[in-house]
């Protein structure tokens, strides 16, 4: 069956710019996580959402950082006004709930210029 | 001092070694232990998940917790080639399954 997507998979900008970065969970997930993994380090966890509703945004790293998800669906990530050090592999998860198996997308790769 | 301390390796061992995988948490308000792996360029995949102090078994692997010392271990027997990746420790201590990772150790198996 079809896994998370993700899109783009590779994203390149210049510092400054705005970017935004899509998820598409497993069909029937009702939980959703952003993670972010940055060279050397493990998955910094960024944001929760179950269904629509964002109950734990404790990760997000700063004001720039926003993120949405509608119709209890897909999920988009924006950072605004990039800067290099946001430059990191984000990965977006998706499970049933509660204590349930998350499973990870590929990940976009962001690199700020 | 992070919430989850991992050696990053990199391990190298050769085909059939048993690798010996660890991490450390310093709070004792987690209560849920995993292993993931993550091969290049792809997205962590679970190998193993407990809820309690104890060992648990699947395969070759094996996953070992010791609450008391907090500290987890994975156990990979008659490592192969495939094993080749980097392997995360997570934790967890909320009800909607928010993870803290460990940095991840680079496991290279050469035949």
């Amino acid at each position: 069956g079809a896994g998370v997507s993700q899109s783009p998979s590779n994203k390149v900008t210049e510092k400054g710019k705005d970017v935004e970065l899509r998820c598409d969970p497993i069909s029937g997930h009702t939980a959703l996580y952003w993670y972010r993994q940055s060279l050397g380090q493990g998955l910094e966890f960024l944001i929760y959402f179950q269904g629509n509703s964002a109950p734990d945004k404790s990760g997000l790293p700063s004001d720039r950082f926003s993120a949405e998800r509608t119709g209890g669906s897909v999920s988009t990530l924006t950072i605004q006004r990039t800067q290099q050090e946001d430059s990191a592999v984000y990965l977006c998860a998706s499970s049933r709930g509660g204590l349930e198996t998350q499973y990870f997308g590929p990940g976009t790769r962001l690199l700020v210029l | 001092q992070k919430e989850v301390e991992q050696d990053p390796g990199p391990l190298s061992v050769p085909e059939g070694a048993i690798v010996s995988l660890n991490c450390t948490y310093s709070n004792s308000a987690f209560q849920y232990f995993m292993w993931y792996r993550q091969y290049s360029r792809k997205g962590p995949e679970l190998l193993m998940y407990t809820y309690s102090s104890g060992n648990k078994e699947d395969g070759r692997f094996t996953a070992q917790v010791d609450k008391s010392s907090k500290y987890i271990s994975l156990f990979i027997r008659d490592s192969q080639p495939s094993d080749s990746a980097t392997y995360l420790c997570a934790v967890g201590g909320t009800s909607y399954g928010k993870l803290t990772f460990g940095q991840g150790t680079i496991l290279t198996v050469h035949p």
